[in-house]
């Protein structure tokens, strides 16, 4: 059972290029969220998906978009990178229901635009 | 809108020490759960203990507990009989019940065990 994995682990983007973020749960979990995490500024939700197929804004989109055509797949775009960009992500997963509430996350993909 | 806030950036204690870490929430819920997140150097995000806010009992996993003061809006975590390893940054987190499944974060507490 691997949980939630993040590809890649590591990237370093120019300013101007594109690229996606991917994760995979294995857990058959209905939620699916994408953060960013900055020194002092703890995790900062992008998007995130209640289901397949669906998905909103969180506290700070701009600049990124999402993707979730299949249950077990959240994706992260970043059409023009920007060095403000550079920061550590984040996917996690969660059961949505009465009694699951735990999220579960990722290793975390370090991005950095220079 | 809900917001959680960690008014320690920093802590330092000595192994064998009881440290607190603190959290307050702003919410008009009425039901709705709270969480302390541990990430340790790996980067890793641990769960280290949820409250529902409909339980006035205190939750408690072995050397951690909350203190949950629902009408104060606090929601601190002790770590009884510290160990190099509960070295880590400390998230506190909320989520509404039956809501739009946000969970929010605060900014961390960085929290070092000393020798």
């Amino acid at each position: 059972n691997a949980g939630v994995t993040q590809t890649p682990k590591f990237q370093v983007l120019k300013t101007g290029q594109s690229m996606t973020l991917q994760c995979a749960q294995d857990m058959n979990h209905n939620s699916m969220y994408w953060y960013r995490q900055d020194p002092g500024m703890g995790l900062r939700l992008i998007y995130y998906s209640a289901s397949e197929g669906t998905t909103d804004k969180g506290e700070v989109p701009d600049g990124y978009n999402v993707s979730r055509l299949k249950k077990q797949n959240f994706l992260l775009g970043l059409e023009s990178a920007a060095p403000s960009q550079t920061s550590v992500y984040f996917c996690a997963s969660r059961l949505s229901g009465p009694a699951t509430y735990e999220q579960y996350f990722g290793p975390g993909t370090r991005l950095t635009v220079t | 809108a809900q917001t959680v806030t960690q008014s320690q950036p920093e802590m330092s204690v000595q192994e064998a020490e009881t440290v607190t870490l603190s959290c307050t929430y702003d919410t008009s819920e009425n039901n709705y759960y709270l969480f302390w997140y541990k990430q340790p150097p790996s980067r890793q995000m641990i769960l280290v203990i949820r409250q529902e806010a409909y339980k006035q009992q205190n939750a408690t996993e072995n050397r951690f507990s909350v203190n949950f003061q629902k009408a104060a809006k606090s929601f601190s975590l002790k770590i009884s009989d510290s160990q190099l390893g509960d070295t880590a940054m400390y998230f506190c987190a909320f989520m509404k019940h039956g809501g739009d499944d946000k969970i929010i974060f605060g900014k961390g507490t960085r929290l070092h065990i000393l020798p």
